[in-house]
């Protein structure tokens, strides 16, 4: 069976540019998830949907992050415009029934100079 | 602030040795603790959980003790492996699905053969 997978691995960005990243999660799972990744925060929430709706987002996160689910096997992650503080590994997991496990894909790791 | 907090960021143990990792949080609705494994460059995964209305947790080698009235848990890694290197997250939801979890910042545990 196919985990998440997170497209693409590594992205470098000038700051000011557009970033998306892209997420498929597990098969039949309902709920996804995106989080950022760093050392001081650890991992931060940026946004949860079940069943394509958007249950939560992290507040800090809402002007230049957007989280949309295209379908229930494809999600993006926008943000606009990019700043070096956004530099970070961005996580996209996935959840069924209610087992409350995540699953994760390998991350996308953002650069922005 | 970080509702979910882990006291050290780093551990080095010796082969054979247990690594104890700390956990606390505040908000007194969290009722599910999974403990994430991470290895670098991959995304983290499961490694086991508790629901607050157990004390202790045994998988193997790792345990979960759990204090709902002091809120506060540990991993217990006993007879710590080298391939135990890793990072480890903290983590807490309200229940078990439906809500994201919230995660701590991390221990990085380094075992020395």
């Amino acid at each position: 069976d196919a985990g998440v997978t997170q497209t693409p691995r590594h992205e470098v960005a000038e700051k000011g540019q557009t970033i998306i990243l892209k997420c498929e999660p597990v098969s039949g799972h309902n709920d996804l998830f995106w989080y950022r990744q760093t050392k001081i925060q650890g991992l931060e929430l940026l946004s949860y949907f079940r069943s394509k709706s958007l249950m939560e987002d992290g507040g800090a996160f809402k002007d230049r992050f957007k989280a949309e689910m295209l379908n229930s096997s494809f999600s993006t992650l926008k943000i606009q415009p990019t700043e070096p503080k956004d530099s970070a590994v961005y996580l996209c997991a996935s959840s069924g029934g209610n087992t409350g496990q995540l699953y994760f894909g390998e991350g996308s790791k953002l650069t922005v100079l | 602030q970080q509702q979910v907090r882990q006291s050290s960021q780093s551990l080095t143990v010796w082969e054979g040795e247990t690594a104890i990792l700390n956990c606390s949080y505040e908000n007194s609705a969290f009722d599910y603790f999974p403990w994430y494994q991470q290895f670098p460059g991959e995304g983290p995964a499961l490694l086991i959980a508790i629901r607050s209305v157990s004390d202790k947790k045994e998988d193997g080698r790792f345990t979960i003790f759990f204090n709902k009235r002091e809120k506060n848990l540990s991993l217990h890694i006993k007879d710590s492996q080298p391939g135990d290197s890793a990072t480890y997250f903290c983590a807490a939801s309200p229940y078990q699905g439906g809500r994201a979890l919230i995660f701590g910042t991390g221990t990085t545990v380094s075992v020395s053969p």
